[in-house]
């Protein structure tokens, strides 16, 4: 299995603020996602994480406002940029790992106020 | 449009009461489904994947199912830490292994 961290695990954040999360994984993996899930909600899909290229963003994300980066195979970057209330959600970092199961990170849970 | 339904949204269940929980598809072309188990505070931790109508699995007291439109997760004599969360996606075969979620169903085995 994969083993996936992510950093920071908590964070509360003024208003117009940016936040970068980091996602480092334990081994090299061709597919890595970043997903929302927000309060007493299910997951959503925000993009997938391109490895040097730029990511594939699902439709009602924007590049602007969730810039991804992925130097290599086991890390990748989600930015939440000019954050607002609504930015209040657990962002979670996946990965597809050997037999294409698809794991997932603990998540950085973020507090905008 | 491709989509999922999990039923029931809530379910009660009595320590040894054994249930099921449904995920409902419609998948132009099914990759794989999915079910994962999620604790409160903490990512969703993988159960299961299917792949083909007619697919078991199985992990201690749980029972995975797969039908052309549904799933199953089949919960025998479970235990108080069985509550949990039950999450069930579908990636299909345009979007790679990207997934997209039922809103879940939330387990509560008492004593």
């Amino acid at each position: 299995s994969a083993v996936i961290s992510q950093k920071p695990s908590r964070d509360i954040c003024q208003r117009g603020t940016s936040l970068t999360i980091q996602c480092q994984v334990d081994s090299q993996v061709t597919m890595m996602f970043w997903y929302r899930q927000q309060p007493g909600q299910s997951l959503t899909l925000i993009a997938t994480a391109n490895q040097g290229s730029e990511a594939t963003y699902e439709s009602g994300f924007v590049i602007d406002k969730f810039p991804i980066s992925r130097p290599n195979l086991t890390f990748s970057t989600l930015t939440v940029s000019n954050m607002s209330p609504e930015d209040s959600s657990i962002y979670l970092c996946s990965v597809r790992g050997a037999g294409n199961t698809i794991y997932f990170g603990e998540g950085s849970w973020l507090t905008v106020v | 449009e491709d989509q999922v339904t999990q039923s029931p949204e809530a379910l009660r269940l009595q320590e040894g009461e054994s249930s099921s929980l449904n995920c409902s598809y419609t998948v132009s072309g099914l990759r794989g489904l999915f079910w994962y188990r999620q604790d409160p505070g903490k990512g969703p931790e993988f159960l299961f994947t299917l792949y083909s109508a007619g697919e078991e699995k199985e992990k201690e007291r749980l029972k995975a199912t797969l039908t052309k439109k549904e799933s199953f997760l089949h919960i025998t004599a479970p235990k108080p830490e069985d509550s949990a969360t039950y999450l069930c996606a579908f990636a299909n075969s345009n979007s790679g292994y990207a997934l997209n979620f039922g809103k879940g169903t939330s387990l509560l085995v008492t004593p």
